[in-house]
């Protein structure tokens, strides 16, 4: 079974803080990407990675930034935290193989105060 | 306008009926199509694959209309486990990102 592992299910932080997000998939996956979920507005791709020390940009990078040293740990840096970055932020990892299919972790609720 | 579009319901349905919804795309040079369910509180997960001839996987049955630019699913005999919000997601070219929709949510009753 595939496991997605997100390093909180629920975080507060306050603004100008920054925040880090940690994802672990132990699948030797070598895609693996983040989104942020909001009501009404869906999934949507801050940033995604293809390979270790690999990174691209997704629909909303602005205000985030990414790092992979290793290729089953994939962390999402809010460099500055502020209240428009309150969301739930899902972090998924796919074989290049079956792109398609990305399996998720269980998310973590993240409130800029 | 938003490239994958669903109506987010709720749509309520008893136990035992069909309920269909669609999910509309804005890109023509769409690939691959795809729906997924995510339960409340819970993570997406891959449902089923959508082929342009149309495919069924067990209750649920996913057609693709490319003319229209849409895609649909269609559940029969409802179980209470399927209330769910259901994900239109869309490949826009061979490679590795999604689109995802906004999601339809299911809520079904005894």
């Amino acid at each position: 079974d595939v496991k997605v592992t997100q390093s909180s299910r629920y975080l507060v932080k306050r603004t100008g803080e920054k925040v880090f997000l940690e994802c672990v998939q132990d699948m030797d996956h070598e895609n693996m990407f983040w989104y942020r979920q909001d009501p009404g507005l869906g999934l949507r791709l801050i940033y995604f990675s293809y390979d270790v020390k690999m990174k691209e940009k997704g629909d909303i990078p602005e205000g985030y930034s990414v790092s992979r040293e290793k290729k089953e740990r994939f962390s999402l840096i809010l460099e500055s935290a502020s209240t428009n970055q309150t969301s739930m932020y899902l972090c998924a990892s796919s074989s290049p193989r079956v792109t398609y299919e990305q399996y998720f972790g269980p998310g973590t609720r993240l409130t800029v105060t | 306008r938003k490239e994958v579009e669903q109506d987010p319901g709720p749509f309520n349905v008893p136990e035992g009926a069909t309920v269909a919804f669609n999910c509309t795309y804005s890109n023509s040079a769409s690939q691959s199509f795809f729906w997924y369910r995510q339960d409340c509180r819970k993570e997406p997960k891959l449902l089923m694959s959508v082929y342009s001839s149309g495919n069924e996987d067990g209750r649920f049955t996913a057609q693709l209309n490319r003319a229209s630019q849409y895609i649909s699913l269609l559940i029969r005999d409802s179980k209470l486990s399927d209330s769910a919000t259901y994900l239109c997601v869309v490949n826009k070219a061979a490679g590795n990102k999604l689109t995802f929709g906004g999601g339809t949510r299911v809520l079904v009753k005894p």
